[in-house]
């Protein structure tokens, strides 16, 4: 079974550009979320979607954005490139076993604004 | 209230010992704690989770200690080997919210040979 799949893996911008993160969720998994990580502020949740639709968002201004696609891949983009926005930015797949479910990350995109 | 706070940020154990990290939370809606592993230029992966119906839960040398009252939990590692040494945190969860975990800050982890 193939894992949570995440391109680009490593990408440099400057200050001000946009970036686009796609994510491919395991098959048959119907909800993606996103998670930002950075040595100072750790792991920080951006959002989730569920078939399509955003079921939770965190605290992140609205720079940050994201969609689902009707095949589950998602996408989130950042506008207007702060250096603060340098980080590994994570997709998980969930599934939902039990009424929480596990989370199966993919191995990230690293973001470098310069 | 959405914090959650682990310590230490960093630990070295010998080979053979016992790892010991330790969470705090505040919101008491959490009812969901998993433990993640994450190894150098990979995702975390989920190690161990347990709900506060029960006190502890143990997988292999893994074992989360869980205190309900005091709000907290811990993981132990027992028999650390130094394919181990990652980085691990931990995590909260409210039921429904499937995909939203707030993570601590993450202890990393030396096993020394």
């Amino acid at each position: 079974k193939a894992g949570v799949t995440q391109t680009p893996r490593y990408l440099i911008k400057t200050r001000g550009q946009q970036v686009t993160l796609s994510c491919s969720p395991i098959s048959g998994h119907r909800s993606v979320s996103w998670y930002q990580q950075t040595p100072g502020q750790g792991l920080q949740f951006l959002f989730e979607y569920f078939s399509e639709t955003q079921r939770n968002k965190g605290n992140f201004p609205g720079r940050f954005s994201g969609r689902q696609f009707s095949n589950s891949r998602s996408e989130m983009n950042v506008s207007t490139l702060e250096l603060g926005d340098s980080a590994l930015y994570l997709c998980a797949s969930v599934t939902s076993a039990g009424y929480t479910g596990e989370l199966f990350f993919g191995e990230g995109s690293r973001l470098t604004v310069l | 209230q959405q914090q959650v706070k682990q310590s230490p940020q960093s630990l070295i154990v010998q080979k053979g010992g016992i790892s010991i990290i330790n969470c705090a939370y505040e919101n008491t809606a959490f009812d969901y704690f998993p433990w993640y592993q994450q190894f150098p230029g990979k995702g975390p992966a989920l190690l161990i989770a347990i709900r506060p119906d029960v006190s502890e839960k143990k997988e292999g040398r893994f074992t989360i200690s869980f205190n309900k009252s005091a709000k907290q939990f811990s993981l132990h590692i027992m028999d650390s080997q130094p394919g181990d040494s990652a980085t691990y945190f931990c995590a909260a969860s409210i039921s429904g919210n499937t995909g939203k975990l707030i993570f601590g800050q993450g202890t990393t982890l030396q096993v020394k040979p």
